[in-house]
């Protein structure tokens, strides 16, 4: 079953808005992974938060992770046409016999109007 | 380096056959997961493969089979394949420690009739 669940499930935003997406999860964690999936493609890893972090930047990129509320937060400022994609969070704990496995919520598709 | 190579890109077979998707992860990387990606199910993780030995499993049935090669290389086997079969299949890569992100390639579209 799903552990990550993103929100919104789809979000408009004019170029130059920034975009805010959310993520919950239901058990203990290592990390926390955002990736992101253009149409027809693979996932491409945007940013990996640690259980004892709470706050990530990369670029124009910020991500908060609350393991109190089991919930993170992906923020994009500045949003570029090229940004429209789905976006991922992925949650990874010990599965067992040192396999890490990630485990993904449904995403959020992003679309960023020129 | 060279990323995450998945052939072929497209498949199309037909119920009751069955299908090989290759994975070769980025040189150095001795973890190699497989995912399926539907629209209703979403990303659902099938297995991971270790330096040649399974490592962990996902919850689907026995028809889904993999394995890894001693050069990394993975292969995953689909046997008496179903219409609810078609999906995009993913393959990722990673040195396979915990901290550590996973490099995905473009996937296997695999369409059944």
């Amino acid at each position: 079953s799903q552990q990550g669940e993103e929100d919104p499930q789809a979000l408009s935003i004019q170029e130059g808005e920034n975009a805010t997406m959310n993520c919950s999860y239901k058990t203990s964690i290592n990390n926390l992974q955002w990736y992101r999936q253009n149409s027809g493609r693979g996932l491409v890893h945007l940013i990996l938060i640690r259980s004892n972090e709470r706050e990530k930047h990369s670029g124009r990129l910020r991500v908060t992770l609350d393991t109190s509320k089991k919930s993170s937060s992906l923020l994009i400022t500045a949003s570029r046409a090229a940004d429209t994609a789905s976006y991922f969070c992925a949650t990874v704990f010990n599965s067992g016999a040192g396999s890490y496995q990630l485990t993904f919520g449904k995403g959020t598709k992003l679309s960023v109007i020129p | 380096k060279a990323g995450v190579t998945q052939t072929p890109r497209y498949l199309i077979k037909t119920r009751g056959q069955q299908v090989t998707l290759s994975c070769s992860p980025i040189s150095g990387h001795r973890s190699v997961s497989w995912y399926q990606q539907t629209p209703g199910q979403g990303l659902q993780f099938l297995f991971e493969y270790f330096s040649e030995t399974q490592r962990n499993k996902g919850n689907f049935p026995g028809r889904f089979s993999g394995r890894q090669f001693s050069n990394s290389r993975s292969e995953m086997n689909v046997s008496t394949l179903e219409l609810g079969d078609s999906a995009l299949y993913l393959c990722a890569s990673s040195p396979g420690q915990v901290n550590q992100p996973q490099h995905f390639g473009d996937g296997t579209r695999l369409s059944i009739l």
